[in-house]
């Protein structure tokens, strides 16, 4: 199974800030990761697929890279809305695997 | 806009199978697309992948629980179905059922269901 360790597991911001989150994989994986968001009692939301494409209607603040083993999903402003918890998923092989997810928390 | 919304029982004693439906609207489960996913969160844990499956049945599942786990598909009434045997507390989670699709490798989910609450116990 690929392993995904993300850190940090939580993190403190303050509205404006960048924040960035990384996600590591066990093996490499190309560019076959994934970023949700989710937000309490609700289902998780695609953000970031294939590493650094963002999904329709995501705003732009978000952006996603890496390829192999390393990847970083950066919200360039943090806003009111954005405090949720992040996770990766790797899409390269079966069984999927998600990361153990970022809390991104108000300051 | 496609929908996605999980049903069964929310509660499930000790030893016997859960089931639940996952009822695709506003798209056709039998696209050759897409295939068809649940994952489950324990309480204030992570996302888990349970496994897949395609129009035509075939399936892909974690083998963490595969020897538990049984993924139909109806494509008459645009439904799936998980099915998970001898539970357990530790089965206790929302379960959500999910889109995804394959080209060159597997795609993200990208449509999820609303989730529901099943909890173990006597």
């Amino acid at each position: 199974d690929i392993q995904m360790t993300q850190s940090p597991s939580s993190l403190s911001a303050s509205v404006g800030d960048r924040v960035t989150i990384t996600c590591r994989a066990s093996q490499s994986i190309s560019f076959y990761l994934n970023w949700y968001q989710q937000k309490p009692g609700k289902a998780p939301n695609l953000l970031i697929y294939a590493a650094s494409s963002l999904q329709s209607g995501v705003p732009s603040r978000f952006s996603g890279s890496g390829s192999g083993t390393d990847f970083t999903l950066t919200i360039s402003s943090l806003q009111p809305e954005d405090f949720a918890t992040y996770y990766c998923q790797q899409s390269f092989s079966t069984p999927l695997t998600f990361g153990g997810g970022t809390k991104v928390e108000i300051k | 806009q496609l929908q996605l919304q999980e049903s069964g029982p929310g509660l499930v004693k000790p030893s016997e199978t859960l089931s639940l439906t996952c009822t695709v609207s506003g798209g056709s489960i039998s696209s050759s697309t897409y295939y068809w996913g649940w994952i489950r969160q324990p309480p204030g844990k992570g996302l888990d992948w349970i496994g897949t499956i395609y129009y035509s049945g075939t399936t892909y599942y974690n083998p963490s629980l595969k020897s538990r786990v049984t993924i139909s598909v109806d494509t008459s009434k645009n439904q799936f179905s998980l099915k998970l045997s001898s539970v357990t507390a530790a089965d206790t989670a929302v379960y959500y059922c999910a889109r995804l699709g394959y080209r060159s490798g597997w795609d993200p989910f990208d449509s999820w269901g609303q989730g529901t609450l099943v909890t173990v116990s006597s």
